[in-house]
């Protein structure tokens, strides 16, 4: 069976700094990746994900994922953060198992102070 | 579009009621899902469906009932309300099992 496993629940960083947001995943088969991201009081909604191809993907607010197979990790960075992108952040697996079910990772906290 | 929809966005239920939790998308969406979130435990899938009249259990049914007679509802039953059922109601959809979930924003239940 699949699994997520975000490492950190809290992960509190100055504005401007860089930040990474770690998560592996465990499965025997190939799986597909997401990140998404969930603003006080709202529905989460999608980052970035990947599927296949180029296995650095990027969202269009300037953070990035790397999938590394080898690791089983999908670690989520951002060179400089701003008090905006905080919010809690969720690594989420779906395996081609033939089942239908994405499994979340139980979300990072991610604090900017000013 | 509305994307996904949820009624209501607050209730209180006393234990032992019922309620349905009300959840409709307008993308054509054959996927929807219904999670529970509760704090640092990240979102848990109490039910799915891959169409409609096609439903299945996920990791946390017990307690909890679905339906899909349309392609754009589904409604999630609440019998008999207990303080374990305390927590956000996340419903979402997606056009197939990898893709992109669209998430509904949200309804906090508190059982007292």
């Amino acid at each position: 069976a699949q699994s997520v496993t975000q490492l950190d629940s809290q992960v509190p960083v100055f504005e401007e700094a860089p930040v990474e947001l770690r998560c592996n995943y465990s499965s025997s088969v190939s799986v597909y990746l997401f990140w998404y991201v969930q603003y006080p009081n709202q529905g989460l909604q999608l980052l970035l994900k990947y599927l296949s191809g180029s296995t650095l993907v990027e969202s269009i607010n300037g953070f990035e994922a790397e999938f590394n197979k080898s690791q089983t990790s999908f670690h989520l960075r951002k060179p400089s953060v701003h008090i905006s992108d905080t919010a809690e952040y969720f690594c989420a697996v779906y395996a081609d198992t033939g089942g239908f079910k994405t499994i979340f990772g139980a979300g990072t906290r991610l604090f900017v102070k000013a | 579009n509305a994307g996904v929809t949820q009624t209501p966005k607050f209730r209180i239920l006393k234990i032992g009621q019922s309620m349905t939790l009300q959840c409709a998308q307008d993308m054509n969406h054959n996927y929807m899902y219904w999670y529970r979130q509760d704090p640092g435990m990240g979102l848990k899938l109490i039910y799915y469906s891959v169409g409609a009249g096609i439903t299945d259990k996920g990791e946390v049914p017990n307690g909890y009932n679905v339906s899909r007679s349309t392609t754009e509802d589904f409604p999630l039953r609440l019998e008999l309300a207990a303080p374990s059922q305390t927590s956000v109601y996340f419903c979402a959809s997606s056009l197939g099992g990898p893709e992109t979930q669209y998430f509904g924003p949200g309804t906090r239940l508190l059982v007292l």
